[in-house]
């Protein structure tokens, strides 16, 4: 069956630091990835995705690319902020009679200090 | 702007009752979903419907019960609750495959 396997956390950072958030999955077929993001007290919010091998999803100024070779679509940013603190899911999503049900990691807390 | 409501931020119940979590969405999605949320073990999927009236067990199911009467309605029931159920709730719609979340109601059974 389908999984995801991304870092525990929580990971902790200062301000302006580079951010890497490793995610591994194992699928059949071609799965689309996910990056998912919560902030305190809210539901999780789409942060970007890709959709096929080699593809590049980035907003807000991170960056995850699809590696087929590796199974792996770790998230990253060059230089973190204090607002960036949240939980981060990798997903993945594969279609299965014509419905669409995604498989999420656990969860990686960030926390970032000023 | 797309959205995803639910009815109560916070609940407080007693061991016994039975609860109704209802979910509504405004972006005339077919597929719906309720998950709970617990530390350490990310978001499990409790049901979700692919269509009115239409529902598929997740991989949490037990004392739960889940109904779909209008396509934009999606309400998750729990026919006793128990101490266990204590959780976090969030309920999603998808288009294609990106999902979008409510806010999630935090439910406390004593």
């Amino acid at each position: 069956g389908n999984s995801v396997t991304q870092m525990e956390g929580p990971v902790t950072l200062s301000e302006e630091a580079f951010l890497t958030i490793n995610c591994t999955y194992t699928a059949t077929g071609y799965p689309s990835l996910f990056w998912y993001v919560q902030y305190p007290g809210e539901g999780l919010q789409l942060l970007l995705k890709a959709t096929k091998a080699d593809d590049k999803g980035s907003n807000k100024g991170f960056e995850a690319t699809y590696r087929k070779e590796t199974t792996s679509f770790h998230l990253e940013k060059g230089s973190v902020q204090v607002s960036d603190s949240a939980v981060y899911f990798c997903a993945l999503g594969t279609s299965s009679g014509g419905s669409y049900i995604p498989t999420f990691g656990r969860g990686t807390s960030l926390i970032v200090h000023p | 702007d797309v959205k995803v409501t639910q009815s109560s931020r916070y609940l407080v119940k007693r061991t016994g009752e039975k609860v109704f979590l209802e979910c509504v969405q405004d972006m005339d999605h077919e597929n719906m979903f309720w998950y709970r949320q617990d530390p350490g073990l990310g978001l499990r999927l409790i049901y979700f419907s692919y269509d009115v009236k239409m529902k598929e067990k997740g991989d949490i199911p037990e004392g739960y019960s889940v109904s779909r009467e209008k396509k934009e309605r999606f309400s998750l029931i729990l026919e006793s609750a128990s101490t266990n159920q204590t959780s976090m709730y969030l309920c999603a719609s998808s288009s294609r495959n990106t999902q979008y979340f409510g806010p999630g109601t935090r439910l406390t059974v004593l």
